[in-house]
């Protein structure tokens, strides 16, 4: 079975602090990709990785960046956390065929700006 | 551009049906559902890729619609295992997805 882990299932930290959210997998997966996940708005794309040191951005980067040194390691990056990052965060992973590879999810990271 | 799930939200009773809906305003290629119990990881159901549709699961199933930029969701014969949150997920490029809001399912015995 595919293993996504993620870090930490809770986390808080306060304004302005660098906050780094870790995601492994065990599948040897190409892509990985970090979602933010907010009640009535699903999940929405921050960043999304297809190879080592590769990154592109998703469709809500603004504050986030990501580093991805290994294949297997996927960090999600808040520079200078704000409330309103207060969220859960989802880390997955896929093999990189187009279309019809499913996406597997760790169990999230709950994070609480102070 | 996230597609629109519909309803946001729906209650059944052991052994009903439902079905939820999945609208783009753009060409859809491929389609993914997952489902998301309460405080757990988004589990990957079913793809359906353009021209044809994947089934998943047994009472668990799903069409694919091109003309109309639809994807729907049939659930027979509900379980109280079904309820959770299911969420559509339209692919784009390179396996990146745009997911839906979700739809909210309530089981009841």
């Amino acid at each position: 079975d595919v293993k996504v882990t993620q870090s930490s299932r809770y986390l808080v930290k306060r304004t302005g602090e660098k906050v780094f959210l870790e995601c492994v997998q065990d599948m040897d997966h190409e892509n990985m990709f970090w979602y933010r996940q907010d009640p009535g708005l699903g999940l929405r794309l921050i960043y999304f990785s297809y190879d080592v040191k590769m990154k592109e951005k998703g469709d809500i980067p603004e504050g986030y960046s990501v580093s991805r040194e290994k294949k297997e390691r996927f960090s999600l990056i808040l520079e200078s956390a704000s409330t309103n990052q207060t969220s859960m965060y989802l880390c997955a992973s896929s093999f990189r065929d187009r279309d019809n590879q499913p996406q597997h999810f760790g169990d999230g990271t709950r994070l609480s700006i102070l | 551009q996230q597609p629109v799930q519909s309803p946001q939200a729906v209650i059944l009773r052991e052994g009903e049906d439902a079905v939820i809906n999945c609208s783009s305003s753009k060409a859809l290629y491929s389609v993914h559902w997952y489902r998301q119990k309460h405080g757990e990881a988004p589990v990957f159901l079913m793809i359906l890729l353009k021209g044809g549709e994947q089934k998943g699961h047994e009472k668990i199933s799903a069409s694919f619609n091109e003309k109309k930029q639809q994807s729907s969701l049939y659930l027979t014969a509900s379980q109280l295992s079904y309820s959770g949150t299911y969420f559509c997920g339209k692919g784009t490029s390179y396996g990146k997805l745009t997911f839906g809001q979700g739809t909210i399912l309530t089981v009841h015995p």
